[in-house]
């Protein structure tokens, strides 16, 4: 089965932009859908695909891809956005799905 | 509004058997494949299962084949997930969710711990 590979941590600085970047071969594929995961919540889709943000979602989350990789761009972190973030497709094969390990977002 | 409600989990046994629903409201149940993720405590999300609109096609991942099984009851607009053979490496939160349109939609979770 295919796997997407994050780097564990990342950290920003208030206000700052970052990228969070995901790895895998069915990206070639597939596109990618990332989610925000606060502590004792159920995760939250904040972008799919290269800009489908669902309401509510600010702007400032932006999706992009190229090959393998999949990013994810926040634009101005604000301390609200700390937390993990999961890259997310389907698997090669079309018929599972397929996580990131999640990174964990600090924003400093 | 879409609303996936799960219920079921609790604290079971190694070897036991446990089943989860998930109760399904605010959009057409049976035009939208569905999906079991689970999430052990301090770890990442992992797929566990999907079944299609009509349930005639289910995957798994290899570590629960043969212990889960998924269904749903279109009817009753109701995704489950019966869970046999129950190990520690099980305990996690169980979420249900599907992909409408181009959201994708969670559950809040059940957590089934699995004692050894």
């Amino acid at each position: 089965s295919s796997e997407l590979t994050q780097d564990p941590t990342v950290s920003v600085a208030l206000g700052q932009a970052v990228r969070i970047t995901c790895q895998g071969d069915s990206l070639r594929t597939y596109s990618a859908s990332w989610y925000q995961q606060k502590p004792g919540q159920a995760p939250l889709l904040v972008i799919s695909g290269q800009d489908n943000r669902p309401s509510g979602i600010p702007d400032r989350f932006s999706a992009s891809s190229s090959g393998n990789t999949a990013s994810l761009t926040i634009t101005g972190a604000q301390a609200e956005d700390e937390a993990d973030y999961y890259c997310h497709s389907r698997d090669s094969s079309a018929q599972s799905w397929v996580f990131g390990g999640g990174t964990k977002l600090t924003v400093l | 509004e879409v609303q996936l409600v799960e219920s079921g989990g609790g604290l079971v046994q190694s070897g036991g058997s446990l089943r989860l629903s998930c109760a399904a409201s605010g959009f057409t149940f049976s035009s939208f494949w569905m999906t079991w993720v689970r999430q052990a405590p301090g770890k990442g999300l992992e797929w566990v299962a999907n079944i299609k609109e009509d349930g005639s096609e289910k995957y798994y991942v290899d570590s629960v084949e043969g212990r889960f099984t998924i269904s749903r009851d279109n009817a009753e607009n109701s995704l489950y997930l019966q869970m046999n053979s129950l190990r520690a490496e099980d305990t996690a939160v169980y979420y249900c969710a599907t992909i409408v349109g181009a959201t994708t939609e969670w559950g809040q979770g059940t957590l089934v711990t699995v004692s050894s």
